[in-house]
């Protein structure tokens, strides 16, 4: 079965530079959903989006944006990259939010090195 | 939300039952839980979810109590490939229906 599609699985990019991490949901899949995780730590919720409108946001920084396109796959742009964003980032998607009583699915991740 | 409180962590014997414990005692009424586990570094894996009636599914079975203050998750027969960290969440509309993880449980399972 289709899963998750995260690209690119690792990424090494020079501090003050930008970066954009892609997610590809599991087809019929209109919910999107990022984390950031840090090393050692547990993953954090930044932003989701439903039908291409943002749901909710979490502890992201204002460097960072993110969208969903009208084929629903999503993007997480991140500027001005600090040596703190380094982090493992996770895109989840789900057929409707979870108050429908559905799974959420998490992709592979994108490493992120920043140095 | 509901805070939901796991051991740090627990062993398991491989080919044994591991059944991981999780509090809920603030639970309400229309929180569901949710168990996803991690295996190092790799994207949580959903296991099983429920509301108040038991679950099972080809991974896992979830047992929640009558009063929905505390769940077991229960791997069957434990394999050395079941070593990863599980997480319990409770998911409502005070989280806008979406998985917020907390600290989860290690579990080793041991040859």
């Amino acid at each position: 079965a289709a899963g998750v599609i995260q690209s690119p699985r690792h990424l090494i990019k020079e501090k003050r530079e930008t970066a954009t991490l892609k997610c590809y949901p599991i087809p019929r899949h209109d919910t999107v959903y990022w984390y950031q995780q840090g090393p050692g730590q547990d993953p954090q919720f930044l932003i989701s989006f439903y039908e291409k409108m943002q749901s909710d946001k979490g502890s992201i920084p204002d460097r960072f944006s993110a969208q969903q396109f009208s084929d629903y796959h999503s993007e997480l742009n991140m500027s001005s990259l600090e040596l703190g964003d380094s982090a493992l980032y996770f895109c989840a998607s789900s057929f409707g939010d979870l108050r429908m009583n559905t799974e959420a699915f998490f992709g592979q991740g994108t490493r992120l090195t920043v140095v | 939300d509901a805070k939901t409180t796991q051991p740090t962590s627990m062993d398991c014997a491989e080919g044994r039952a591991a059944n991981l414990p999780c509090n809920h005692s603030t639970i309400s009424g229309n929180e569901y839980v949710y168990w996803y586990r991690q295996i190092h570094s790799q994207g949580p894996q959903y296991i099983i979810h429920g509301l108040k009636n038991n679950e099972t599914n080809e991974m896992a079975s979830l047992i929640i109590t009558e009063d929905r203050k505390s769940s077991t998750l229960i791997l069957p027969h434990a394999t050395l490939r079941d070593t990863a960290v599980y997480y319990c969440i409770a998911v409502s509309g005070g989280s806008n229906y979406k998985l917020t993880f907390g600290k989860g449980t290690l579990l080793t399972v041991n040859p």
